[in-house]
């Protein structure tokens, strides 16, 4: 087991774009996470799922972000028309036991021009 | 709702003295409670954990932390620190019940000078 990996590690994209990141958990683990960093702040929880069902999302989900985890493996974060504030690290993390521990992937930085 | 403070945004430490890093939180019901570090570009790896029992949790890379639940604080030592364990650490918070979110504090940001 390689632990959790994110793709890709970097993103640039112009103001208006749409990108795609994608996560894939430990092989064993049914919960997932998406969380958000900014310079200088701790992750900030975005959405999270439970196999296939997205249980929870913060407010800080807007209509342009979407997540999805088919079949209940990998998940994708979607954001569209990007904008320069959704400048940030993007983390994942995922749990299969019974105490919440959460184990994180290397993230991926994206940069808004 | 549970929140997290660090104390401190900043530490600076020469290499082998000791350290501490000060995290209190807040909840109304029972927590489980997290220490991660982020070394530059990365993403968090867990240091340590309190789940229950003993309040004296020993983590790895020589780190440990003291649950107080009178003071709702966890803090986290080292007693003789590297110039490799320079990073930003976290400290997180989750109630018992339930796979939740984490919690985060801002982090502190630990430098150690040779």
């Amino acid at each position: 087991d390689t632990g959790v990996s994110q793709d890709p590690r970097h993103k640039i994209t112009k103001r208006g774009q749409n990108v795609t990141f994608r996560c894939d958990p430990i092989s064993e683990h049914n919960r997932l996470y998406w969380y958000r960093q900014t310079l200088g702040q701790g992750p900030e929880f975005l959405t999270y799922f439970q196999n296939e069902a997205q249980l929870e999302k913060s407010r800080l989900l807007s209509d342009r972000f979407s997540a999805e985890r088919p079949k209940g493996s990998f998940s994708t974060l979607e954001i569209q028309r990007t904008e320069q504030g959704d400048s940030a690290m993007y983390l994942c993390a995922s749990s299969g036991g019974a105490y919440n521990e959460q184990f994180f992937g290397p993230g991926t930085r994206l940069t808004v021009l | 709702a549970q929140s997290v403070t660090q104390l401190d945004s900043q530490v600076p430490v020469f290499e082998e003295a000791p350290v501490e890093l000060r995290c209190n939180y807040s909840s109304s019901v029972s927590v489980y409670l997290f220490w991660y570090v982020q070394y530059p570009n990365q993403g968090l790896q867990l240091l340590l954990k309190y789940l229950s029992g003993s309040t004296l949790v020993k983590g790895i890379n020589g780190f440990e932390a003291e649950f107080n639940k009178s003071q709702t604080s966890f803090h986290l030592r080292k007693p003789s620190v590297h110039i490799s364990d320079t990073a930003e650490y976290f400290c997180a918070v989750s109630p018992r019940r339930g796979n939740t979110p984490l919690v985060f504090g801002k982090g502190t940001r630990l430098s150690v000078i040779a």
